[in-house]
């Protein structure tokens, strides 16, 4: 069982806008920053969104992050096939003292 | 361009130990912190451990704790784990990844712990 809570699957058609929640708690996403991790299986995971809702230059607009109290989610936009991938959300926990990840999200782009 | 290489992987006996490298090329690897994360067949990714810029703090997963060993040489820009005692459950594929918080991360090196 993962610290962070995502979804194991979401789907959408191309053009869709499709949501990912990552549920946390006062320990992590409560207190620190999260971020957002795009994986293709075999590749390196590239990041998506970091501290809640920024986007590395070169990541498209069409993603977005947000947090709210305990809880983050990561927005895709215009969806499209390539984006279909695992999708991760990342935060330091204080009480563990480390960084604990989400279970992951597998998007399927029906 | 940021590049991450990771090495030391492959099939090792339960029980045995085994160091993991990762070198980096195009930044100044002594400023920045470094982590190990792992994603195990068909698992989602697992934070491992944390060292800081100049090795004096290191952080581990709970699951590893006493068992692995973080460590640097910002002489020779490579990151090291150190990992002992192997177990079934450490087989997977261990990534090395940049900064606070990770921004790059490497190709990774696959540790399949078997018989």
């Amino acid at each position: 069982q993962s610290v962070l809570t995502q979804p194991p699957s979401a789907s959408g058609t191309p053009g869709q806008r499709v949501t990912i929640s990552c549920a946390g708690s006062s320990s992590n996403i409560g207190r620190n920053i999260v971020n957002w991790y795009q994986h293709f299986p075999g590749t390196a995971p590239k990041r998506l969104i970091y501290s809640n809702n920024q986007r590395p230059s070169g990541v498209p607009d069409r993603f977005s992050g947000s947090k709210s109290g305990t809880s983050a989610s990561l927005a895709i936009s215009g969806l499209q096939s390539e984006d279909e991938a695992d999708y991760y959300c990342a935060s330091w926990d204080d009480s563990l003292n480390g960084w604990v990840f989400g279970g992951g999200t597998k998007l399927t782009v029906l | 361009q940021v590049q991450l290489v990771e090495s030391g992987g492959g099939v090792v006996q339960p029980g045995r130990s085994l160091r993991l490298s990762c070198t980096a090329s195009g930044f100044t690897f002594s400023t920045y912190a470094v982590h190990w994360v792992r994603q195990a067949p068909g698992k989602g990714l697992e934070w491992v451990a944390l060292v800081s810029n100049d090795g004096s703090n290191k952080y581990y997963a709970d699951s590893v704790k006493g068992r692995f060993t973080v460590s640097r040489d910002n002489s020779k820009n490579t990151l090291y784990l150190q990992i002992n005692s192997l177990r079934a459950a450490d087989t997977a594929v261990y990534y090395c990844a940049r900064a606070e918080p990770i921004d790059y991360w490497g190709q990774g090196t696959l540790v399949t712990v078997s018989s």
